[in-house]
C-alpha cells in the first residue's frame, strides 16, 4: 500500500521568502502526482500535476519537482505571500492516497 | 469550467438516521472517489468507482455505501449514522486515462448528535 508521507507538517515564514514542501512516497510506480492547496474548511484546488514522464511542472511563482526513482516531490513556492497561508497537500496516483498535508502560514 | 458539486455543505443528523451525501460533476468523468477529512489523520478513501455501477473499497469503508447508477452522480449512503461520523466528507472525479487530474467538490460537514 502506498504511503505518502508530507514534512514539515506546519510551515511560518515572513512575507517574500522562497520556500519548499516535500512529499515523499513508498512506492515508485506511479502515473503522476498532484499538488493541492486547501483553504479552511472548502474543497481542495489542484495547484499542479506532473506526469510520471515529467521532471518538473510551474505555474506562476509555483515549481513542483517530481523524482520517481527517489520517491520524492517538492512544491516551490517564490516570494511567498500571506494569500499564500493555507494547507498544501500532495496526492499520487495510481489510487490517490493524499500525505497529510502542510499547513502554511506567511505572515505579513 | 469543470464542477463537481456536493449538494449539503452543512449537514446535523441524530445517531442511528440515514444520511445520504450527493455528488454530481460535469465532465463525463468515469472515475469517482469519497474521502473523509480529520484533523491530524489528513485525508482517508472510502469508496471509489471506475466507471458506472462499479464500487471498490478504499480504505475505511466500514459503516458506510455507495451507489453510482448514472455517471455524473456518485453517492455516499451512511446506513445509519454515529457520532464517530462527524467529519468533512470530499468527493472527487477524474477521467479514467493516466493523465487524468482529480477534482474536487466544496465538501460536505456532517455533524451527527
Amino acid at each position: 500500500k502506498q504511503e505518502v508521507t508530507q514534512i514539515p507538517a506546519a510551515l511560518s515564514v515572513p512575507e517574500g521568502e522562497n520556500l519548499v514542501l516535500n512529499c515523499s512516497f513508498t512506492d515508485s510506480a506511479i502515473y503522476n502526482l498532484q499538488w493541492f492547496r486547501q483553504d479552511p474548511g472548502k474543497g481542495l484546488t489542484s495547484l499542479l500535476l506532473i506526469q510520471s514522464s515529467q521532471r518538473e511542472q510551474t505555474s506562476g511563482r509555483l515549481n513542483a519537482s517530481l523524482d520517481k526513482s527517489s520517491g520524492r516531490s517538492t512544491l516551490y513556492i517564490a516570494a511567498s505571500q500571506p494569500g499564500d497561508s493555507a494547507t498544501y497537500l500532495c496526492a499520487v496516483r495510481n489510487d490517490m492516497r493524499f500525505g497529510a498535508g502542510t499547513r502554511l502560514t506567511v505572515k505579513p | 469550467d469543470v464542477k463537481v458539486t456536493q449538494s449539503s455543505r452543512y449537514l446535523v443528523k441524530r445517531t442511528g438516521e440515514k444520511v445520504f451525501l450527493e455528488c454530481v460533476q460535469d465532465m463525463d468523468h468515469e472515475n469517482m472517489f469519497w474521502y473523509r477529512q480529520d484533523p491530524g489523520l489528513g485525508l482517508r478513501l472510502i469508496y471509489f468507482s471506475y466507471d458506472v455501477k462499479m464500487k471498490e473499497k478504499g480504505d475505511i469503508p466500514e459503516g458506510y455505501s455507495v451507489s453510482r447508477e448514472k455517471k455524473e452522480r456518485f453517492s455516499l449512503i451512511l446506513e445509519s449514522a454515529s457520532t464517530n461520523q462527524t467529519s468533512m466528507y470530499l468527493c472527487a472525479s477524474r477521467t479514467s486515462g493516466g493523465a487524468g487530474e482529480l477534482f474536487f467538490g466544496e465538501g460536505s460537514r456532517l455533524t451527527v448528535l
